[in-house]
């Protein structure tokens, strides 16, 4: 069965950083790309980037580049989203996606249960 | 970026009743790369349709996509009370995603 695991939810402070992870099981992890995507409270959803873990290959949103670090490590399965100074405003569910993708089709298929960051001072 | 607009941003309808859903694009999308979701309160998104129309492992086939172009519509038949939830689209085009506002099914 494939899942997607996401660490807990977090409350942090303004400036603070932060790292909150995805693990992956029940399939190849390196072989398929691992995405982020925001949700805002009360609001809809955002794409923020995807990430390869076979090569690490990355690609950004330009809404989310520089604001935030995709990496993975595919050696334990799992992917990261990760802040160097956060803001009230990233405050936020955040849910990785398992993207499938081909000259056919692309689409998320699994996502994790989300994880809640919350940012205030 | 390719903008997604969906309507109604909410749509209050009876179980038993059929729902359309639309969503509409700011440029032609390719049908490969249109699905959508389903999300029910507290609860991570359900990817319901990929490639427009093609249904997701363990979906009911009361619900169906169609279209092509810039013009996109969700179609749930008979509503049961577990159908109703918000529905997002969304497109895959230069390498970027975007998602629709949503749209939200309520009963009425």
């Amino acid at each position: 069965e494939v899942q997607l695991v996401q660490s807990g939810a977090e409350v942090k402070k303004p400036g603070e950083s932060l790292k909150i992870s995805c693990e992956g099981s029940g399939y190849s992890f390196s072989g398929y790309w691992i995405g982020w995507v925001r949700q805002m409270p009360g609001k809809g959803l955002e794409w923020m980037g995807i990430i390869f873990p076979g090569d690490s290959d990355t690609r950004y949103s330009p809404s989310f580049q520089g604001q935030v670090t995709i990496s993975a490590d595919k050696s334990i399965s799992t992917a990261y989203l990760q802040w160097s100074s956060l803001k009230a405003s990233d405050t936020a569910m955040y849910y990785c996606v398992r993207r499938v993708f081909s000259s056919s089709w692309s689409y998320f298929d699994y996502w994790g249960q989300g994880t809640l960051v919350t940012v205030s001072s | 970026e390719i903008v997604l607009t969906q309507s109604p941003g909410t749509l209050s309808l009876s179980p038993g009743e059929r729902a359309t859903l639309s969503c509409r694009a700011s440029q032609s999308v390719s049908i490969s790369y249109l699905a959508w979701y389903q999300q029910k309160p507290g609860q991570a998104p359900r990817l319901l349709i990929y490639g427009a129309s093609s249904r997701a492992n363990g979906i009911p086939d009361k619900f169906s996509g169609s279209g092509s172009g810039t013009d996109f519509t969700l179609t749930i038949s008979r509503l049961e009370p577990e159908d109703f939830a918000v529905y997002y689209c969304q497109q895959y085009g230069s390498s970027l995603y975007t998602f629709g506002q949503g749209t939200k099914l309520e009963i009425k």
